[in-house]
């Protein structure tokens, strides 16, 4: 079965800073999302991305943050100025547009630690 | 905020069934509600959705009321690898938005 892959597994880096994460969606798959998760809460929303554009982003997702799709197969997360409070999983998803609700389908997720 | 609310633990026996219950009783006509799972720090994993009709998948069964404000997620035989957070979301989803909100889920923990 088809799956969003996403790498590195973990990334370490210093405070301040640049990471990008790399995601794999699913190939037929033409809507992509960013999510995280602080240790021991919530999954939280970040960006929606259709269509080579951002169609919703949260409150999290500020000016340090940008995604992109730099070619058929990839989406990436940028954080351009690592915050310790950045220290997080990241999980990537991916959906169908189809015929009726299709799910949104996660990968593995980044854990991200900031030093 | 997520719409939806669910115990924050169950215990079950494996090979009986777990049915785990989630409130959404704001719900708007054309939401669909979804259960997800989180086995430890894997991401989460899909299983079901519905909108008003039972479902039924190789996973799961899925039944809402008839009012739609409540619904059940059936693990007709749970196993030890069941164990793990599950979420009931009712997805927000419009022209220009479509977000899951996680709540804090069911903690389901399956024993021998």
């Amino acid at each position: 079965e088809p799956e969003v892959t996403q790498t590195p597994s973990h990334q370490v880096t210093q405070m301040g800073q640049e990471v990008i994460l790399r995601c794999v969606p699913i190939s037929n798959h033409l809507y992509f999302y960013w999510y995280r998760q602080i240790l021991g809460q919530k999954v939280e929303f970040l960006v929606s991305f259709y269509n080579n554009e951002i169609s919703e982003k949260s409150e999290i997702f500020d000016d340090q943050f940008s995604v992109e799709r730099p070619d058929g197969s990839n989406f990436t997360l940028k954080i351009r100025s690592t915050k310790l409070e950045d220290s997080a999983m990241y999980f990537c998803a991916s959906s169908n547009p189809g015929t009726g609700n299709q799910p949104q389908h996660f990968g593995d997720g980044t854990r991200l630690s900031i030093l | 905020d997520a719409k939806t609310t669910q115990p924050p633990s169950m215990d079950c026996a494996e090979g009986r069934a777990a049915n785990l219950p989630c409130n959404h009783s704001t719900i708007s006509g054309n939401e669909y509600v979804y259960w997800y799972r989180q086995i430890h720090s894997q991401g989460p994993q899909y299983i079901i959705h519905g909108l008003k009709n039972n479902e039924t998948n190789e996973m799961a069964s899925l039944i809402i009321t008839e009012d739609r404000k409540s619904s059940t997620l059936i693990l007709p035989h749970a196993t030890l690898r069941d164990t793990a957070v599950y979420y009931c979301i009712v997805r927000v989803r419009s022209y220009n938005t479509d977000k899951l909100i996680f709540g804090t889920g069911t903690r389901l923990q399956v024993f021998p």
